[in-house]
């Protein structure tokens, strides 16, 4: 039950460009969440945004949701060398279902 | 510190061997999540507790037994009968209900067959 789907799989850009992921789901939601995860360890809880949201800004991440689409985008501006990482977006209905993710890459 | 702690870090298992994976929490998260991730891959989740003494199980839960006897701890028991069980663990924990923010997670177990 693979509720979020991101893409693109992979992305490559300068330090100092914005990145944008995507990521849709299949059925109605409570909320949609982004994590990050660096290689090899533990994913960490980048921001929440709820199904009565449109839009939502932590630094220097802006996440926006539309339900209609059932679709969200993370994007990440003035990238760092420090933001490659794997990111996913899940969903919580009743428990959190994950996509495949995007994983990042930020050249100095 | 409040947190959710795995443990070992790195585990090896012999074929035929059963092996248990340790999870603690003591962020008085009601819900406690078990997660298997393949290489270049995104987290499939195992089982599931929302409360102490009941357990769920998810999409890949065949060869994997859980118990939740205390609300911190959720171990994870990867039997023989798990034909591939080289992967990366992830347990995971949360409130739940109306005040949910969010997972925290561990930083994972890496089990190797050897």
């Amino acid at each position: 039950s693979q509720q979020g789907e991101e893409d693109p799989q992979a992305l490559s850009i300068q330090e100092g460009e914005n990145a944008t992921m995507n990521c849709s789901y299949k059925t109605s939601i409570n909320n949609l969440q982004w994590y990050r995860q660096n290689s090899g360890r533990g994913l960490v809880h980048l921001i929440l945004i709820r199904s009565n949201e449109r839009e939502k800004h932590s630094g220097r991440l802006r996440v926006t949701l539309d339900t209609s689409k059932k679709s969200s985008s993370l994007l990440i501006t003035a990238s760092r060398a420090a933001d490659t990482a794997s990111y996913f977006c899940a969903t919580n209905d009743n428990m959190l279902t994950f996509g495949g993710g995007t994983r990042l890459m930020v050249k100095p | 510190d409040g947190g959710i702690t795995q443990s070992p870090k790195y585990l090896f298992r012999k074929e035929g061997q059963n092996v248990t994976l340790s999870c603690e929490q003591n962020l008085n998260h009601d819900a406690m999540y078990w997660y298997r991730q393949d290489p270049g891959q995104g987290l499939r989740l195992i089982y599931y507790s929302q409360i102490v003494n009941d357990f769920q199980k998810g999409d890949i839960a065949e060869g994997y037994s859980v118990s939740r006897e205390k609300k911190e701890s959720f171990p994870l028991t990867v039997t023989s009968a798990q034909k591939n069980p080289t992967a990366f663990y992830l347990c995971a924990s949360s409130i739940t209900g109306t005040f949910f923010y969010g997972y925290t997670f561990g930083s994972g177990t890496r089990l190797t067959v050897v």
